[in-house]
C-alpha cells in the first residue's frame, strides 16, 4: 500500500523558514515524479511545485518561485520543501502527491495526509 | 498560466439528483484534465483522469467528459457519500493549475 507520510510543518514569522518532508513507502520512489499541493485555510487547491524522478527537472508556482525549493533523495524515499522568506500568505496545509504517469493520461493518485503551515507573528 | 474556470462554485442537490460541474480553460489542454474529490479534512481523491476515464474503484455513476476547452463532471444520481468539494486540474503545461472548486451540499 502507498503511503504518503508529511512532517515539519509548524509556527514560523514572517521572513523565516521552514523545510517540509514527505516519507514514501509501497512504491518505487525513485520511478515517479513528486509534487507539493497546498491549501489555504477554506480556500481552493493550489500546485506548488513538482519534480522529476531523477531531481533534474523541477517546476515552481510563481507564488514561490525564488523562496521554495523541492528536492529529493531517493536512497531515502523522501521528497522535501524547503521554505525561506516565508509569507503570511503561505499559510496552508501542504499536500505532498504522488505523480503517476500512464499511457491512458497522467494525474495526481496518491497523495499524504498534509501538514499545516501557519506564518504569524 | 492557464487559468481553470470552474462553475458553478456552489450548488444544492439531493440525493438521487444528477449533478454536472463545468469547467473551461483558457486555451486548449486537450484531454489533459483530472476531477478530484475533497471531503473536510481529508486530502483530495482522484475520480476522473484523461478527462473521461474513470479512476479505478470509483463508482460508475461519476463520469467526466470533454476535450479541448470545455469538460464536465457529471455525478448521475448523487448519494450521500457525494456531499464534498470538487476540483479539476490542467496538467497540460506549468504552472499546472486548480479550478476554484464546486462544494456540493444537501438540499
Amino acid at each position: 500500500e502507498v503511503q504518503l507520510l508529511e512532517s515539519g510543518g509548524g509556527l514560523v514569522q514572517p521572513g523565516g523558514s521552514l523545510r517540509l518532508s514527505c516519507a514514501a513507502s509501497g512504491l518505487t520512489f525513485s520511478t515517479y515524479a513528486m509534487s507539493w499541493v497546498r491549501q489555504a485555510p477554506g480556500k481552493g487547491l493550489e500546485w506548488v511545485s513538482t519534480i522529476g524522478r531523477s531531481g533534474d527537472n523541477t517546476y515552481y508556482a510563481d507564488s514561490v518561485k525564488g523562496r521554495f525549493t523541492i528536492s529529493r533523495d531517493n536512497s531515502k524515499n523522501t521528497l522535501y520543501l524547503q521554505m525561506n522568506s516565508l509569507r503570511a500568505e503561505d499559510t496552508a496545509v501542504y499536500y505532498c502527491a504522488k505523480w503517476a504517469v500512464s499511457g491512458r493520461g497522467n494525474y495526481f493518485d496518491y497523495w499524504g495526509q498534509g501538514t499545516l503551515v501557519t506564518v504569524s507573528s | 498560466a492557464i487559468q481553470m474556470t470552474q462553475s458553478p462554485s456552489s450548488l444544492s442537490a439531493s440525493v438521487g439528483d444528477r449533478v454536472t460541474i463545468t469547467c473551461r480553460a483558457s486555451q486548449d489542454i486537450r484531454n489533459y484534465l483530472g476531477w478530484y474529490q475533497q471531503k473536510p479534512g481529508k486530502a483530495p481523491k482522484l475520480l476522473i483522469y484523461a478527462a473521461s476515464s474513470l479512476q479505478s474503484g470509483v463508482p460508475s455513476r461519476f463520469s467526466g467528459s470533454g476535450s479541448g476547452t470545455d469538460f464536465t463532471l457529471t455525478i448521475s444520481s448523487l448519494q450521500p457519500e457525494d456531499f464534498a468539494t470538487y476540483y479539476c486540474l490542467q496538467h497540460y503545461t506549468y504552472p499546472l493549475t486548480f479550478g476554484g472548486g464546486t462544494r456540493v451540499e444537501i438540499k
